[in-house]
């Protein structure tokens, strides 16, 4: 079946890296995203990787794919106090449309 | 601009009411998406449509129903059928082979 999985508390001091871990069971994924959810508000997408992929890097965030173990990470280089939200690991489906399957998401909390 | 509205940012429903939620997008988008999301849980899929006057029941769907006559439109009706309605929806929309997905800000409903 379809399941992803996320820690729910991250807590990182301000200027460290944060690393956001998530583990999906669908090997037939074609695309893995990350989201930011800040609060009260909608769902802002930060990044994907396409599933023949290893490692993506956007400025500061950098992904990385494990598609033996189905583990996916999200990397935030130089984290800074607005980067505190929920990030949310969500993977698609095959097929034309984005009907998405999300984790629970993950707290992070960036502290001085 | 373009993007997805919903409306209203906050809901009030009384035990045994019908409510509307509304969401317009102007992307042009052919497929939309509701997801309910409650506290330490991922966002779950209540209904979605990939094109106009056809959708298709999500993962969640008891309780809530749904139209879609126009391509910009996609209001969710949650029901008195749905037993723990207090929750935050969020409307998403996405075209054909898009690997994004745009969310709304969300509507916050309470039942008091």
């Amino acid at each position: 079946g379809e399941d992803v999985e996320q820690s729910l508390f991250l807590s990182v001091r301000e200027g460290d890296s944060s690393v956001i871990n998530c583990t999906y069971t669908d090997s037939s994924s074609t695309y893995l995203y990350w989201y930011k959810q800040e609060p009260g508000a909608g769902l802002q997408l930060l990044t994907y990787i396409f599933s023949n992929m290893d490692m993506k890097q956007d400025q500061r965030l950098t992904v990385l794919l494990n598609k033996k173990d189905k583990h996916l990470s999200l990397r935030i280089a130089d984290t800074q106090t607005g980067d505190s939200a929920i990030y949310f690991c969500a993977e698609s489906m095959k097929g034309g449309y984005n009907k998405l399957i999300f984790g629970a998401g993950t707290r992070l909390a960036v502290h001085p | 601009d373009g993007g997805i509205t919903q409306s209203p940012k906050y809901l009030f429903r009384k035990e045994g009411q019908n409510v509307t939620l509304s969401c317009e997008q102007n992307l042009n988008h052919d497929a939309m998406y509701w997801y309910r999301q409650d506290p330490g849980q991922g966002l779950r899929l209540i209904y979605y449509s990939q094109i106009v006057n056809d959708f298709q029941k999500g993962d969640i769907a008891e309780g809530y129903s749904v139209s879609r006559e126009k391509k910009e439109s996609f209001p969710l009706t949650v029901t008195s059928a749905q037993k723990n309605p207090t929750a935050f929806y969020l409307c998403a929309s996405s075209s054909r082979g898009n690997t994004e997905a745009f969310f709304g800000q969300g509507t916050r409903l309470t039942v008091v």
